[in-house]
């Protein structure tokens, strides 16, 4: 049962453009969302966050949109840029479940020059 | 570089061995994660320890344990290995004990069970 999804495992843009990343969750207790970047041979780095309480976070190139109704958020990269190319992973806690983070499976952006 | 240090970062044993996994934390940081990535996977979450005591478990299986010494490191101890408990092992730290923005993740240690 998998609580975080991530239905594009990959997505291809052009350097300049936007880069949009979905993620679907399941469980009304989640109550933080996190994206993740991960790069081969490395562990994941936190990107950016958003709390429940909010729709919208931005950091730079990097916003991120929560809606809860729908129990969907999306990380938005403007422009993206060829060093964005990694694997994105969505993920989500819950204050009842001892914050532990739970992760979507991930989506693997290339941008092309 | 995260901080965060893992040991080995290769590993590859038989079927039925028993491994220790190694982490150390970022300097200062109570908290260690540990999480599992098998192939083509998402993260999995195992265990969290917070100064030495075991706060929440994920889906880490019996043949499994976990502890945090009084220096704060953590081993992640995998026995009778099975050829399915190949995969990156995470760990993570962060310096109170619930998760949150500050989780800095090591390299992580591949484990191949042959």
């Amino acid at each position: 049962d998998q609580q975080v999804k991530q239905n594009s495992p990959s997505l291809s843009v052009q350097e300049g453009r936007i880069s949009i990343l979905n993620c679907d969750y399941t469980n009304s207790m989640f109550d933080y969302f996190l994206w993740y970047k991960k790069y081969p041979a490395e562990g994941p780095t936190f990107l950016i966050s958003i709390s429940s309480i909010k729709d919208k976070n931005e950091d730079g190139r990097f916003t991120v949109f929560l809606n809860k109704s729908a129990k969907h958020l999306s990380l938005h990269i403007v422009p993206s840029q060829p060093g964005d190319s990694a694997v994105y992973f969505c993920a989500a806690s819950a204050k009842n479940a001892g914050n532990m983070l739970t992760f979507g499976g991930g989506t693997r952006l290339m941008v092309k020059p | 570089d995260s901080g965060v240090t893992q040991t080995p970062k290769h590993l590859i044993t038989a079927t039925g061995q028993r491994v220790t996994l190694r982490c150390s934390p970022r300097s200062g940081d109570l908290s260690v994660y540990w999480y599992q990535q098998s192939l083509d996977q998402g993260l999995q979450f195992l265990i969290h320890y917070y100064n030495g005591e075991e706060r929440a478990k994920g889906n880490i299986l019996e043949r499994f344990s976990a502890q945090q010494f009084p220096d704060l490191h953590s081993e992640l101890n995998l026995s009778s290995l099975e050829l399915g408990d190949s995969a990156l092992y995470f760990c993570a730290s962060s310096a109170r004990g619930q998760v949150n923005t500050e989780a800095f993740f090591g390299q992580g240690t591949r484990l191949t069970v042959v």
